[in-house]
């Protein structure tokens, strides 16, 4: 079955500190992407991959990094983490050029910077 | 400003009502159109895809497109307070060499 997991669930980081959010798909999908949802501006995109070693920027990358290793991982990275990237963060992989298939997401991140 | 626009920003309808909400791209790249629905605390889950001129119907729910608007409507028949959910819609292009964007939703609820 199609999946797409994320870790942590949740996670409690302070101002200035590093902050990495895993993402792992067993779906085989070339393109995987991460959002983050606010209230009021639905999700938003921050960074996507069409494969293994790219990383492409989205509409609001400032303040985050990406990596992908692998087919399978994609990661978020907050290098000085502030308090406005407070939020939930969703990964997803699939889309066009998977065959057409919806992007299916994760169960989300549920981030506090204090 | 977002690519995708939706609208309205919530509705609520009665029980058994019609739900109808919008969505526009403006964005002339794009040529595919998604919704999802997401429940309060979950992750949005795909509802239905229409990628052609015309009408896509799957049991209660309806979607339209207007490829030369890039325009796309969600119209739930027969409302359950379970539809009560936030929608968002999504466009991209057919490629995968392109990124998949969403609108900031619709929130509906549905009253009994």
């Amino acid at each position: 079955e199609a999946a797409v997991t994320q870790s942590p669930r949740n996670k409690v980081a302070v101002t200035g500190g590093k902050v990495t959010l895993s993402c792992n798909q067993t779906n085989n999908h070339n393109n995987m992407y991460w959002y983050r949802q606010d209230t009021g501006h639905g999700l938003r995109l921050i960074h996507y991959s069409y494969g293994a070693g790219s990383t492409e920027k989205g509409d609001i990358p400032d303040g985050y990094k990406a990596s992908r290793p692998s087919q399978e991982n994609f990661s978020l990275i907050l290098e000085l983490a502030t308090p406005s990237q407070t939020s939930v963060y969703f990964c997803a992989s699939g889309g066009p050029g998977n065959n057409n298939q919806a992007p299916l997401f994760g169960e989300g991140t549920r981030l506090s910077v204090l | 400003q977002q690519k995708v626009q939706q609208s309205p920003e919530s509705l609520i309808v009665p029980e058994g009502g019609m739900a109808s909400l919008n969505c526009t791209s403006s964005d002339r790249n794009v040529d595919y159109f998604w919704w999802y629905r997401q429940h309060s605390g979950k992750s949005p889950k795909m509802l239905m895809s229409i990628f052609s001129n015309g009408e896509k119907e799957e049991g209660r729910f309806t979607v339209h497109l207007n490829k030369a608007s890039l325009h796309t409507s969600l119209h739930i028949r027969d409302s359950q307070p379970s539809d009560s959910a936030l929608y968002l819609c999504a466009a991209s292009k057919n490629t995968g060499n392109y990124k998949y964007v969403f609108g900031a939703g619709t929130r509906l609820k549905v009253i009994a």
